[in-house]
């Protein structure tokens, strides 16, 4: 069945520029998430990226699609503090767009 | 305005007793969702409802029972649950209308089950 992968953690240096990657299996994902999950929070939607783009930048964030290697990446700029969470990638395809396949999450750190 | 909230934040409850759980959104969105979380884990899906009629249930036993009584409001009344059932409940709503069906989150209802 469809699968989502992502590095358990990652740990960085602030300032430091982050970058999360998460790969998938359903070349029909149509509609890439990146949620952030701060400890005993709930989902923050933070980007998303269709599959007709192949890059998105929002503020810090950006966002690269490889459809051909089915790989997505998040980068965080001048990475904080306050970026300290887990990150979960999520896909969907148009067939079944309420049901996402999510990544077990990358647990990012940064050190001061 | 992108807010989803739920009550209560904390619930801890026996086994025998029955609670329920309250989502709200007043986004105008015409789908919503509940979700189970263990900690460090994704979240699992455990219904959807469209235009306040479910649409999906993932096979969720009948402890759990969900209610959309009207398109800004979600319940999930749980009895008897189980020890194993402690975990965050997410609620998340999105535009039920189109092709593209973005989630937004509320804050979770932390719950433990003694």
């Amino acid at each position: 069945g469809e699968d989502v992968e992502q590095s358990l953690f990652l740990s960085v240096r602030e300032g430091d520029s982050s970058v999360i990657n998460c790969t998938y299996t359903d070349s029909s994902s149509t509609y890439l998430y990146w949620y952030k999950q701060e400890p005993g929070a709930g989902l923050q939607l933070l980007t998303y990226i269709f599959s007709n783009m192949d890059m998105k930048q929002d503020q810090r964030l950006t966002v690269l699609l490889n459809k051909k290697d089915k790989h997505l990446s998040l980068r965080i700029a001048d990475t904080q503090t306050g970026d300290s969470a887990i990150y979960f990638c999520a896909v969907g395809n148009a067939g079944n767009n309420r049901k996402l396949i999510w990544g077990l999450g990358t647990s990012l750190a940064v050190n001061p | 305005d992108t807010e989803v909230t739920q009550t209560p934040k904390h619930l801890v409850m026996g086994m025998t007793n029955k609670k329920s759980l309250k989502c709200e959104q007043h986004m105008g969105h015409r789908a919503m969702y509940w979700y189970k979380q263990k900690a460090k884990k994704p979240p699992e899906l455990m219904f959807v409802y469209s235009y306040e009629k479910l649409s999906i249930n993932e096979s969720v036993p009948s402890r759990f029972s969900p209610e959309c009584p009207n398109s800004s409001l979600l319940n999930l009344h749980l009895h008897a649950l189980q020890p194993e059932d402690s975990a965050l409940y997410l609620c998340a709503s999105s535009q039920g209308t189109g092709e593209v069906e973005t989630q937004y989150f509320g804050p979770g209802t932390r719950l433990l089950v003694l």
